[in-house]
């Protein structure tokens, strides 16, 4: 079991850029989560989905968020247009739903916006 | 989502048992208490988590108090592998997780 495998482990870009985060949850697993994490507001969560479908979004910062599942084994986070405070890390988990079953997180991306 | 309170930070010698505590006033019947850890430059991993009874496994034990007001996490021997931030999370009738600021952990040779 390779685990959640996140791409790409660090970003660098410019404000103004889309920027896309991506991710593979463990096999079998049908829960996903996104969350960031920053020095000043801690592991935030973004938006979690089940059997592909998104179940809470609250955490989604602005419109220039967007996150997608189309199929059981990929989800993005899309960031457009990108600003500096969205510097963070990003992480991306999975789980089997109903079970109480642990969330595994994958390594995260780094994102850096100048 | 009931909330947890934790030490900002907690030191602790090499193979000494380390006591985490967590107060969780306001926790539900239904909520499970789960402990994550997050070793530097890395994602949160599972640690371990229980609903009534005291639970043990490799990693470590949580002890739940007989009111669910509060649980301590506890490492029986740290070792400098264990600096971390540990998190205590109630998690309900969802699969998602709200992480608090957690206690860090220093571990001192």
């Amino acid at each position: 079991d390779a685990g959640v495998i996140q791409s790409p482990r660090h970003e660098v870009t410019e404000m103004g850029q889309e920027v896309t985060l991506r991710c593979k949850p463990i096999s079998g697993h049908n829960s996903l989560f996104w969350y960031r994490q920053t020095m000043m507001r801690g592991l935030e969560l973004l938006i979690y989905f089940n059997n592909n479908v998104p179940i809470d979004d609250s955490g989604m910062p602005e419109d220039r968020f967007s996150a997608k599942m189309p199929n059981a084994s990929f989800s993005t986070l899309k960031i457009q247009p990108s600003e500096p405070r969205d510097s963070a890390v990003y992480f991306c988990a999975s789980t089997k739903t109903g079970t109480n079953s642990p969330l595994h997180f994958g390594n995260g991306t780094r994102l850096t916006v100048t | 989502d009931a909330k947890t309170t934790q030490p900002n930070s907690m030191e602790s010698n090499e193979e000494e048992p380390v006591h985490l505590p967590c107060n969780h006033s306001t926790i539900s019947g239904t909520d499970y208490i789960h402990w994550y850890r997050q070793l530097p430059s890395q994602g949160p991993e599972y640690v371990i988590h229980g609903l009534t009874s005291n639970v043990n496994n490799r990693m470590a034990s949580l002890a739940i108090a007989e009111d669910r007001k509060s649980s301590t996490l506890i490492l029986h021997r740290a070792t400098l592998r264990d600096a971390a931030v540990y998190y205590c999370i109630l998690r309900g009738d969802t699969d998602k997780l709200i992480f608090g600021t957690g206690t860090r952990l220093q571990v001192f040779p």
